[in-house]
């Protein structure tokens, strides 16, 4: 069974340009999931999807982060402009709805500079 | 609010002998918790969960982990480390279903050859 898809792996960007990272959750997986990980620290979640919907957003800073899932299976991750605390590791989860455990992606490093 | 605490920043063991990471939690009920693993440049693999019946749980890599309610914990044991268990280690717990997890801030474990 394939796992969680994401790319790149890595990226580097200056501050206040605009980044996008995607992810591809597991097969019949309907709930995906967004962590932010900085270093020395463990990971923190951004946003929840359900299928196509946002479930949670509560931590997602609104005024660069953007996030959608049209089509309610792959997603997309964006920040413009970015800041140097951007700085972190992105992960992608997904899992089956209804609270099974969550499987995550390797994760995008992203270095701002 | 749901919490989870892992007092060790760092520990380092040496080769074959026995590992213990520390964990608590902050629950309102009886938890759901969780062990992920990271390996250097990886995402996080799942060790082991508990989500009810024996306390003491069985997961991969020879890992196992005691839910015990006295005491709000649920340490990570392992009877004989091996180099390749160096990684960070955080223990989780739901925010509301056990695929929307918080982490713990993470336990690095070096292996002394």
């Amino acid at each position: 069974e394939a796992g969680v898809a994401q790319s790149p792996r890595y990226k580097i960007i200056e501050k206040r340009q605009s980044v996008a990272f995607w992810c591809n959750p597991i097969s019949g997986h309907a709930t995906l999931y967004w962590y932010q990980q900085i270093l020395g620290q463990g990971p923190k979640l951004l946003i929840q999807f359900q299928n196509n919907g946002v479930v949670d957003d509560s931590q997602l800073p609104k005024d660069r982060f953007s996030a959608e899932r049209l089509k309610g299976v792959d997603s997309t991750l964006k920040i413009q402009p970015a800041k140097l605390e951007d700085s972190a590791v992105y992960l992608c989860a997904s899992s089956l709805p209804g609270g099974g455990v969550a499987f995550f992606g390797q994760g995008t490093r992203l270095t701002v500079v | 609010a749901q919490s989870v605490t892992q007092p060790d920043i760092h520990i380092t063991v040496s080769e074959g002998a026995s590992l213990e990471l520390r964990c608590n939690y902050s629950y309102g009920a009886t938890p759901y918790l969780f062990w992920y693993v990271q390996s250097p440049g990886q995402g996080l693999q799942l060790l082991l969960k508990y989500f009810s019946g024996d306390t003491l749980v069985q997961g991969i890599k020879g890992f196992e982990a005691e839910f015990k309610r006295s005491q709000s914990s649920f340490n990570l044991r392992k009877p004989s480390v091996h180099w390749s268990d160096a990684a960070e280690y955080f223990c989780a717990v739901p925010y509301s279903s056990a695929s929307k997890i918080i982490f713990g801030s993470g336990t690095r474990l070096s292996i002394r050859p």
